[in-house]
């Protein structure tokens, strides 16, 4: 099965603009999660979609938003770049929300804001 | 509130030799756990978890890791390390005692790396 793929891999941005980034999850999985990296703050949860429907969401700014197509395939957004946005914006799948399924990552976003 | 801690930064280890990378975490109730690796530019690789039963978990690679309830601890060790194994480790955990869908806690990770 191919992996889980995110697109685009880098991505170069204004302060103020907006940016959607895409997430393609694991044949069969259901269940995207959304997850912000940086030095600092290592791996934040953003928020987790089954169905179409936003199952949990961590603590960030409603800037952060995201949706979930009846495909499986999610989409993030960030509305109003400021500079502590710049990170590495990773996407995981797994089968279902049940708290034993590992999830799959994809290989990120590189996220510049400046 | 659910919590991990990696409490080295980077290991430092000669090919050949054992190689341990410390987790410790925090939940109100059983947890589930997982250890994930990243090599430069990719994102995490799935390495092995711990659900329930046997408190050895054995993982891809040859990695595997041992649970110990008493000490809340989840370290993932190798018995020989390959100049390969050089990546940042992920411990994770979920509380399963938790109703509803939990999101999965990461640690800040540690940076392995080993030397030829």
């Amino acid at each position: 099965k191919a992996g889980v793929t995110q697109t685009p891999r880098y991505l170069i941005k204004t302060r103020g603009q907006q940016v959607t980034l895409s997430c393609s999850p694991i044949s069969g999985h259901r269940s995207v999660s959304w997850y912000q990296q940086t030095p600092g703050q290592g791996l934040q949860f953003l928020f987790e979609y089954f169905s179409e429907t936003q199952r949990n969401k961590g603590n960030f700014p409603g800037r952060f938003s995201g949706r979930q197509f009846s495909n499986s395939r999610s989409e993030m957004n960030v509305s109003t770049l400021e500079l502590g946005d710049s990170a590495l914006y990773l996407c995981a799948s797994r089968e279902g929300t049940g708290p034993t399924y590992e999830q799959y990552f994809g290989p990120g976003t590189r996220l510049t804001v400046t | 509130a659910q919590s991990v801690a990696q409490p080295e930064d980077q290991v430092n280890v000669a090919e050949g030799n054992p190689l341990t990378v410390k987790c410790t975490y925090s939940v109100s109730g059983n947890p589930y756990l997982f250890w994930y690796v990243q090599y430069p530019n990719r994102g995490l690789q799935f390495l092995l978890k711990y659900i329930t039963g046997d408190n050895l978990v054995k993982g891809s690679y040859g990695f595997e890791a041992e649970f110990n309830k008493s000490q809340t601890s989840f370290h993932l060790k190798k018995p020989s390390a390959l100049v390969s194994d050089s990546a940042l480790y992920f411990c994770a955990v979920r509380d399963m005692t938790r109703a509803g869908n939990t999101p999965l806690v990461f640690g800040k990770g540690t940076r392995l790396s080993v030397i030829a």
